[in-house]
């Protein structure tokens, strides 16, 4: 079965940079599009990106376009978001999943990555 | 983008009640919505697709329908394991957006 696992949060001073990997086992991972999904804390989910099957359509949240990029390496099964001009309100976990046949659902998740914005 | 309108955000009901969630679309989603299930500590887990499709393993005492821009989520006998919050989602257009959740909390 399809299992995503995240790494790479942690605490990161405003303006700051961090790049999440996720990685993907149990599924072909190179034929179905990988999402960003964050939640701050106590808070509801905000979809922050998508990149499609072969990379070569992203799609972004106005909150995070121009700071946030997010890629694929289809060859190792794992996605990036690269994060960068970090903001307090960018304090969140954040899960990758992907979606499936039934179009931009999202039918597997991983378990999150706390980043965490401060000074 | 599409903003997406839950209500109400928390409701308290009993085991074997019948619990009913609404969003609300600020555009027709031509059935592109789905309501996803997420309990404390955990990611989300998707339950329904295309308004009213469930999906693989969920049990049918969840429904969705849907009637112009309102789509509900409606569980019959509530179980112990479905307290938990409930998000909708649209996936008609991107950005991709959320309902702002409902907390099912036990009586």
């Amino acid at each position: 079965q399809a299992q995503l696992v995240e790494s790479g949060g942690g605490v990161v001073q405003p303006g700051g940079s961090l790049r999440l990997s996720c990685a993907a086992s149990g599924f072909k991972f190179s034929i179905y599009g990988i999402h960003w999904v964050r939640q701050s804390p106590g808070k509801g989910l905000e979809w922050v990106a998508a990149l499609s099957y072969n990379g070569g359509s992203t799609y972004y949240a106005d909150s995070v376009k121009d700071r946030f990029t997010i890629s694929r390496d289809n060859s190792n099964n794992v996605a990036y978001l690269q994060m960068s001009s970090l903001r307090s309100d960018d304090t969140a976990v954040y899960f990758c999943a992907k979606d499936w046949e039934q179009g931009l659902t999202l039918d597997s998740w991983g378990q999150g990555t706390l980043v965490a914005v401060s000074s | 983008a599409i903003r997406m309108t839950q209500s109400p955000s928390s409701l308290s009901a009993s085991p074997g009640d019948r619990v009913t969630i609404t969003c609300r679309a600020s555009q027709d989603l031509r059935g592109y919505l789905a309501w996803y299930q997420q309990k404390p500590g955990q990611a989300p887990k998707l339950l329904i697709y295309k308004t009213s499709t469930l999906q693989s393993g969920v049990p049918s005492r969840f429904s969705g329908s849907v009637s112009g821009t309102d789509s509900t989520l409606t569980i019959t006998s509530l179980q112990s394991e479905d307290f938990a919050t409930y998000y909708c989602q649209q996936y008609w257009s991107y950005p991709l957006t959320f309902g702002g959740g409902t907390k099912v909390e036990i009586k």
